[in-house]
C-alpha cells in the first residue's frame, strides 16, 4: 500500500461528459502529481501542485484542470470528454519540491469513454 | 527535452532465469526510480537510486550517473515478476518524472 488513495477505481462515461478524479496524498506529502497512461503516449506528466499552488504543467489539455485543496487532496477535472481521453490516470505524491524523496503512486483511475 | 530509453522492449523468460533491464538517459538527472506495473495496472516502487547499487531480495539496481544509465537485475525470476518495468528520471528534486516506454517481461512456468 503506497498510502496514496485514488477514487474512483473505474469510470465509464460518454463523449462530451465531464468527470472528476480524486486523490488523497500520503500523510505528510505536500506535492501531488497527475499522470496519464495511454496506449499510444505511454506515461505522461500532466500537472503538479505543491501545498495548494500549481507548481508545474506538462502535457495537459485545456479541457483538463486540477486543483489542490487546503487539506492537500487534489482533484483532476476532465471535460468535453473524447474517445482519446480513455486512459489510466495516476496520482502520485512526494514530500515536496526541492526534496530528494521518491514519488509514490496511487492505484490509478481507469477512465473509459464510450 | 531529456530522452529516456529502455531496452529490451520485450523479454520472455522461463521461471528461474536471470535478466538485466537497461535504462539510458540523455542528460544529467537528479534521481531515477524503477517501477513494476503489475497486470492489474498498479505501479509499484522498486528502487529510488540516483547512483550506486541497491538490492531488495531477488532484485537489484545499479545507476552509473556519469555514464547516464541504470540497470535492473532480476534473479531467479518467478511468474509474479511478469508485467512492465519502467524507469523514470527526475531532472530536479521534487519535479515531475519522465518515464521510459518500459520493458514488458513475461515469465512462464
Amino acid at each position: 500500500d503506497s498510502g496514496v488513495t485514488q477514487t474512483p477505481k473505474h469510470l465509464i462515461t460518454a463523449t462530451g461528459q465531464r468527470v472528476t478524479l480524486r486523490c488523497s496524498p500520503r500523510s505528510g506529502d505536500l506535492s501531488v502529481y497527475w499522470y496519464q497512461q495511454s496506449l499510444d503516449q505511454g506515461l505522461q506528466f500532466l500537472i503538479q501542485y505543491y501545498n495548494g499552488e500549481e507548481r508545474a504543467k506538462g502535457n495537459i489539455l485545456e479541457r483538463f484542470s486540477a486543483q489542490q485543496f487546503p487539506d492537500l487532496h487534489s482533484e483532476l477535472n476532465l471535460s468535453s470528454l473524447e474517445l482519446g481521453d480513455s486512459a489510466l490516470y495516476f496520482c502520485a505524491s512526494s514530500v515536496g519540491f526541492g526534496r530528494n524523496q521518491p514519488q509514490h503512486f496511487g492505484d490509478g483511475t481507469r477512465l473509459s469513454i464510450l | 527535452g531529456i530522452q529516456v530509453e529502455q531496452s529490451p522492449p520485450d523479454l520472455i523468460l522461463q521461471e528461474g532465469a536471470n535478466s538485466t533491464l537497461r535504462c539510458n538517459f540523455s542528460d544529467s538527472v537528479n534521481n531515477l526510480q524503477w517501477f513494476h506495473q503489475n497486470p492489474w495496472g498498479q505501479l509499484i516502487n522498486l528502487f529510488y537510486i540516483p547512483s550506486g547499487t541497491k538490492q531488495n531480495g531477488r532484485l537489484s539496481a545499479t545507476t552509473v550517473a556519469t555514464e547516464r544509465y541504470s540497470l535492473l537485475y532480476i534473479s531467479s525470476s518467478q511468474t509474479t515478476d511478469s508485467g512492465v518495468y519502467f524507469c523514470a528520471v527526475e531532472i530536479e528534486a521534487g519535479t515531475a518524472l519522465i518515464f521510459g516506454k518500459g520493458t514488458t517481461l513475461s515469465v512462464s512456468s
